[in-house]
């Protein structure tokens, strides 16, 4: 079954741990993204991967990293979360020719107080 | 800037009602076009897609979108909702590179409420 997985599903943690949220999928898709989910605003992109070890910034970079060593993992890392950084994280897939149509995972709830 | 906006933020129909969700796009040339669904507390699900061909496609769960290039819209319409279609719903756009990028560009959401 084709499937995105996330872990955790959900976290609360406070101001300065450092933490991952795992995306793994099993498509063997070279495109993947992270987006956040915040209220009125819709679906953000913070970083995206057109393949292993080729990474780029999305829309809203600030305060995550990624990386992508191997094709069916990319972590998003937050060095030091803030509490601006409370939101709904979800991992996409896409695959070459899929024009953008991507697949999501079941979305990670982090509450950073 | 180029954008996706969806101006119905918030929609609340009675069961039956006619559904008709607005999406416009502000990017020039080529594009791919997405409605996307998340029910509650779940993540988001391909509701239907347009590359190319005919304006007028359609999804799952009897919705149906429509392409008008001169008016950059990509409108999601439904004739008859039901209950458990309520749901957020994103319309996204692709800008069509030949296939070297995956982006997609979301609106903010229209969040859809149908009373039974």
């Amino acid at each position: 079954e084709a499937q995105v997985t996330q872990n955790p599903r959900y976290l609360i943690t406070v101001t300065g741990k450092k933490l991952t949220v795992t995306c793994s999928q099993n498509m063997n898709h070279e495109y993947m993204s992270w987006y956040r989910q915040d209220p009125g605003l819709g679906l953000r992109q913070i970083y995206y991967s057109m393949n292993v070890e080729v990474t780029d910034k999305g829309d809203v970079p600030e305060g995550y990293k990624v990386s992508r060593k191997e094709k069916r993992n990319f972590p998003l890392i937050l060095e030091s979360p803030s509490p601006n950084q409370t939101s709904l994280y979800f991992c996409a897939t896409s695959g070459t020719g899929r024009r953008g149509e991507q697949y999501f995972g079941p979305g990670t709830r982090l509450t950073v107080t | 800037a180029q954008s996706v906006s969806q101006h119905n933020h918030h929609v609340i129909l009675s069961e039956a009602a006619s559904l008709e969700l607005g999406c416009n796009y502000s990017y020039g040339g080529t594009v791919n076009l997405f409605w996307y669904v998340q029910y509650p507390g779940q993540h988001l699900q391909l509701l239907l897609k347009y590359f190319s061909g005919d304006p007028l496609v359609k999804g799952i769960k009897g919705f149906e979108a429509e392409f008008i290039k001169s008016k950059f819209s990509f409108n999601l319409r439904k004739p008859s909702v039901q209950w458990s279609d309520t749901a957020e719903y994103f319309c996204a756009v692709n800008k069509n590179y030949g296939g070297a990028t995956n982006k997609l560009i979301f609106g903010t959401g229209t969040l859809l409420a149908v009373q039974p």
